[in-house]
């Protein structure tokens, strides 16, 4: 049973750019929320998709936008890259029934800004 | 504003001894908590879950308490071994209507000596 799947694993981009990050969620989970994880520091949270609709939303510009499919994939799109952007980006999936049952995490996106 | 600490100096322990990681919190009412383990340039691994009315949970050789007077969360690993070096995290979740917006602290840095 394959868990979250994101890609890809690495990512190059310049200043000003534009960025489509995927996310596949476990099977069975129906809820993504993504993260942003500067190095160091834990994961902040961006938002939360849960039936196509962007459910919860942390303290990030409108530059960060996503999208989930109806078959609960979900996309994170970054718009005019600054050099802060930098950091791994999580993708976590869950069940929106299962109350406090945790996160399934995937290994992340490594995005560098140059 | 909400705050969630956990030491940020790493913490080093010699093999079989019990590591005890301390997480504090301030300005939040979570339903539950969480904690995690973070292996380098991977996405965070579920351990364990306990809710605001539970004193004490296990799961082999790990133990979480919980206390909502303190607001504070420790999180014990017993007969440590090298395996179980990585960085640990403790994430909150506030009564939000049914689904989850979980918050992550910083993180703790375990270093299990042979």
């Amino acid at each position: 049973d394959a868990g979250v799947t994101q890609s890809p694993t690495h990512l190059i981009k310049t200043r000003g750019q534009q960025v489509t990050l995927r996310c596949s969620p476990k099977s069975g989970h129906d809820t993504v929320s993504w993260y942003q994880q500067a190095l160091g520091q834990g994961p902040q949270f961006i938002f939360q998709y849960y039936e196509e609709e962007e459910r919860q939303r942390g303290n990030f510009p409108d530059r960060f936008s996503g999208h989930q499919f109806p078959n609960y994939s979900s996309e994170l799109n970054v718009n005019a890259l600054l050099l802060g952007d930098s950091a791994l980006y999580l993708c976590a999936s869950s069940f929106d029934g299962a109350d406090g049952a945790g996160y399934t995490f995937g290994s992340g996106t490594r995005l560098t800004v140059v | 504003s909400q705050k969630i600490e956990q030491n940020s100096e790493a913490l080093n322990i010699q093999e079989g001894k019990t590591a005890t990681l301390t997480c504090n919190y301030t300005n939040y009412s979570p339903a539950y908590l969480q904690w995690y383990r973070q292996d380098p340039g991977r996405g965070p691994v579920f351990l364990l879950l306990i809710r605001e009315n539970e004193k004490e949970k296990r799961k082999e050789r790990l133990k979480v308490t919980f206390d909502t007077t303190l607001k504070q969360s420790l999180f014990h690993i017993t007969a440590s071994q090298p395996a179980d070096s990585a960085t640990y995290l403790c994430a909150l979740a506030p009564y939000s209507g049914g689904y989850q917006k979980v918050t992550f602290g910083t993180g703790t840095k375990l270093q299990v000596i042979p």
